[in-house]
């Protein structure tokens, strides 16, 4: 497997516009993550699915972010419009249902907003 | 609520110093321990991993020993190298599946 792919892998965009980042989690597991890093505030877990089906969402900072999880094989985190302050690494995390297993992460996607 | 508290850094050792970095954490039930390192510009990768007490992760001459007495799970290398220059994170992952990450540590390694 190719592990968790994520793409783009950088994103510049202006101030007002929407941004949608991509991920592809590993085949056969059924939970993901979604997290920002940032120097402020280290690694924030933004939402997490289960089984597509968004679990918890209470770290998502506001309405301008969602995400969505329409298969086992793709998810997307999309950010509109997109501020200065959303500049971070988003990174995307994918595991499997037993208790103890890790989590697998991709390389990031790393967003400025200008 | 479950959380993780972790030794900040950042941390600069010389070539072949030993390594504590510190960790402890709250939580209800019996979590899995986690230690991930991220090397710069790549995503987290899992170091080391402990599911249940008295449980000993190692891997790369890195170890942590999960201690529920003290709620504790130091990551300890004996003699550390340039390579391990890196920023490591403690973590936990309870019942509900959610996985909780420390600040981060940043070490660094001198020749």
């Amino acid at each position: 497997d190719a592990g968790v792919i994520q793409s783009p892998r950088h994103e510049v965009t202006e101030m007002g516009q929407e941004v949608t980042l991509r991920c592809k989690p590993i085949s056969g597991h059924d939970y993901l993550f979604w997290y920002r890093q940032t120097m402020m505030r280290g690694l924030e877990l933004l939402i997490y699915f289960n089984n597509n089906v968004p679990i918890d969402d209470s770290g998502m900072p506001e309405d301008r972010f969602s995400a969505k999880m329409p298969n086992a094989s793709f998810s997307t985190l999309k950010i509109q419009p997109s501020e200065p302050r959303d500049s971070a690494v988003y990174f995307c995390a994918s595991r499997g249902s037993y208790d103890g297993t890790e989590a697998f992460f991709g390389q990031g996607t790393r967003l400025t907003v200008v | 609520g479950d959380s993780v508290t972790q030794m900040e850094g950042p941390v600069t050792l010389s070539e072949e110093a030993c390594l504590t970095i510190n960790c402890t954490y709250t939580a209800t039930g019996y979590p899995s321990l986690f230690w991930y390192v991220q090397y710069p510009g790549e995503g987290l990768q899992l170091l080391l991993k402990a599911t249940k007490a008295d449980d000993k992760g190692s891997n790369k001459g890195f170890e942590a020993t999960y201690r529920k007495e003290t709620t504790s799970f130091h990551l300890e290398k004996g003699s550390v190298q340039v390579s391990d220059s890196a920023v490591y994170f403690c973590a936990l992952q309870t019942g509900a599946n959610n996985l909780f990450f420390g600040t981060g540590t940043r070490l660094t390694v001198i020749p």
